[in-house]
């Protein structure tokens, strides 16, 4: 089986940076992806890695490290829009597995 | 590209009842489709995966007699959750996935919330 780890909630402020860590279990995988979900709403996807090391898109990144079984999010220049949940899911044999989110809250 | 359409967004339905809901890829053939169930601030537990033209495949502890999958074309994938009781009230989600294109990308259906009376 699959199982992955990330804190419950953050907290930071309009502006700042914010990494989102994920660790996790697994026999075998093809790649971790985030996504965000708003209250209410549907999964949207946020990046993907299948190599370690770091993906950029706009402002956010996402970074896998495969020996270390370990994933992060990185959340830069951070809007009040950005406040939601966000979910690191393994992609194994051509379905995802989720880990229990991580609800992140921007303050002004 | 890689549209998901999910209906209806929200029901509500009586104990005992059953309720049907639609995950329709728009612009792409989806031979398999996932669904999901989300309860208030947890995660997506994966339900059943759907394969058209052949039985969904449930996860452990889904009853597949209450959890009725239909896939009967490339395009559409339906859930009907049958004699629907109040602990059925979730949020469920399809997802499916564009294989012609290239790379990665699993697209979600905006969701359904379900609310049993």
């Amino acid at each position: 089986g699959q199982s992955l780890e990330q804190p419950s909630e953050v907290t930071a402020v309009e502006g700042a940076i914010v990494q989102i860590n994920c660790t996790y279990q697994t026999s075998g995988f093809y790649g971790l992806s985030w996504y965000q979900q708003h209250d209410g709403g549907a999964p949207t996807f946020l990046s993907y890695n299948a190599l370690d090391g770091l993906e950029e898109t706009g402002r956010f990144s996402s970074f896998l490290s495969r020996s270390d079984s370990y994933g992060y999010l990185l959340l830069q220049e951070l809007q009040m829009k950005d406040s939601a949940s966000y979910f690191c899911a393994l992609y194994a044999g051509n379905m995802l597995t989720f880990g229990g989110g991580t609800r992140l809250m921007v303050k002004p | 590209g890689a549209v998901v359409s999910q209906h209806p967004s929200w029901v509500i339905c009586k104990s005992g009842t059953s309720v049907k809901i639609e995950c329709r890829s728009l612009d792409f053939q989806a031979t398999t489709m996932f669904w999901y169930r989300q309860f208030p601030k947890q995660s997506l537990m994966l339900m059943a995966t759907s394969n058209e033209g052949s039985k969904a495949t449930y996860e452990q502890g889904v009853e597949k007699d209450k959890f009725l999958i239909n896939h009967a074309s490339l395009t559409l994938s339906t859930l009907t959750v049958t004699s629907a009781h109040p602990e059925d009230s979730s949020f469920y989600i399809c997802s499916a996935r564009d294989q012609g294109r290239l790379g990665y990308g699993y697209t979600f259906g905006s969701g359904t919330r379900l609310t049993v009376v």
